[in-house]
């Protein structure tokens, strides 16, 4: 159990449009999901936590309206990138947490990832 | 600020010893501990989770938490070349949401 799917593993994209990624929880119901970056060789770096049917809550220096987030189900939240250009190329990772068969109330269980290149 | 110290390594350990990890926190509230397995280019893989003191095994894995020293270790036996990767440690704060991860600790089997 906690599966969690992440789609598309991997986009290229020009300078200047906007890119969906996708994160769904398999098999438990995601009451929170969490928004990751990460650069090469860089730590983790979480740009939001969402609930489902609330707004999200950006980190400080994330701007809300680049990296639009929606987390309408509980089992689906959307992070799309607004107007991308290259310096938003990085690893894009959702996580998420909640209640079902094989997760603890605090686990997070990740997705495998999204490689956005801006060309 | 909650903060969660790993060293960054590269820890070297031979195929067969085994590997132990440390982590220390900040925040005397925390109530729950995670350690995660990235291997490179890939997303985080949770092995352990523990929440009361003592220790946790799981397997090759043992998680060892010490709340008065606010302190947290993975040891892996055996250890095997494909447990080559970097371990994240992972605290959360009951009533809040978010997980502060520590920025890994890089592991090398030597075989």
């Amino acid at each position: 159990g906690a599966v969690v799917s992440q789609h598309p593993s991997w986009v290229i994209c020009k300078s200047g449009t906007s890119v969906k990624i996708e994160c769904r929880s398999l098999d438990f119901q995601a009451t929170t999901m969490f928004w990751y970056r990460q650069f090469p060789k860089q730590s983790l770096m979480l740009m939001a936590t969402s609930n489902e049917g609330s707004k999200a809550t950006y980190e400080q220096g994330v701007e809300k309206d680049k990296f639009l987030i929606n987390h309408a189900s509980l089992t689906l939240s959307t992070l799309t990138v607004t107007s991308a250009h290259p310096e938003d190329s990085s690893f894009y990772i959702c996580s998420a947490r909640g209640q079902g068969r094989g997760t603890s109330t605090n686990e997070q269980f990740f997705g495998p990832g999204t490689r956005l290149t801006v060309l | 600020q909650k903060e969660v110290e790993q060293n960054s390594g590269p820890l070297s350990v031979p195929e067969g010893a085994i590997a132990s990890l440390n982590c220390t926190y900040s925040d005397r509230g925390s109530q729950s501990f995670f350690w995660y397995r990235q291997y490179s280019g890939k997303s985080p893989e949770l092995i352990m989770s523990i929440y009361s003191n003592g220790d946790k095994e799981d397997g090759r894995f043992t998680a060892q938490l010490n709340k008065a020293s606010q302190y947290v270790s993975l040891l892996i036996r055996d250890s095997q070349p494909s447990d080559s990767a970097t371990y994240l440690c992972a605290v959360n704060e009951i009533g809040y949401q978010k997980v502060t991860f520590g920025t890994g600790t890089k592991l090398q089997v030597i075989p």
